[in-house]
């Protein structure tokens, strides 16, 4: 079992929609996550953390974590087509260590 | 202030020869990453630096893989005998690692190796 599960898409929705991304882990020590974006070619660069249950917002950015569940999931409002990237869902493990989703590859349409 | 730097940006070599990749951390920060992450692929944990203590090289794929990082700073990421397996983008973060939850790792722009 991997340590970060992620669909890997392609999830498409059209412009204006909200996108749903969902990752799960299998820690249930772990305390922190992330959110990285990364278009193509580029590397990844930091969305969102979240470290306690329930939601956290960031403009048109929504973390939600249930550590009972072991889920976290990113919605984004609003979709634009320059949100169009590959999202990464990554955990730190009680030893500190990062562990990243192979990520889900979001294309919104205009 | 300057973020991660990596070198070189490409790299292209023949099998069988040997490499040596460079990172340089932002100032300050302790944690020093290295992941590998092939086409279409995701992030392939390689080796995890913090402060003085001994590396996790828990990712290491090969003996021929090592890594080094001289007085907290830069780390060379070193592929002995490269294999064409071994082309993708080998991509460096660092962290200021205080022990908390705020512990985001910050990319390089990464270095892409192509094995011929």
């Amino acid at each position: 079992q991997k340590e970060v599960e992620q669909n890997s898409g392609p999830l498409s929705v059209p412009e204006g929609a909200i996108a749903s991304l969902n990752c799960t882990y299998s820690d249930r020590g772990s305390q922190s996550f992330f959110w990285y974006r990364q278009y193509s070619g580029k590397s990844p660069e930091l969305i969102m953390f979240i470290y306690s249950n329930g939601d956290k917002e960031d403009g048109r950015f929504t973390a939600q974590l249930n550590k009972a569940s072991q889920y976290v999931s990113l919605l984004i409002r609003d979709s634009q087509p320059s949100d169009s990237a590959t999202y990464l869902c990554a955990v730190v493990s009680p030893g500190n260590q990062f562990y990243f989703g192979t990520g889900t590859s979001l294309t919104v349409i205009p | 202030g300057a973020g991660v730097s990596q070198s070189p940006s490409n790299k292209v070599t023949e099998k069988g020869k040997d490499v040596e990749l460079r990172c340089d951390p932002i100032s300050g920060h302790t944690a020093l990453y290295w992941y590998r992450q092939s086409l279409g692929q995701g992030l392939e944990f390689l080796i995890y630096f913090q402060g003085n203590s001994a590396p996790d090289k828990s990712g290491l794929p090969s003996d021929r893989f090592s890594a080094e990082r001289t007085g907290g700073s830069v780390s060379t990421l070193t592929i002995q005998r490269t294999q064409q397996e071994d082309s993708a983008v080998y991509l460096c973060a660092s962290s200021f690692f205080p022990g908390g939850s705020y512990n985001e790792q910050f990319f390089g722009p990464g270095t892409r190796l192509t094995v011929l």
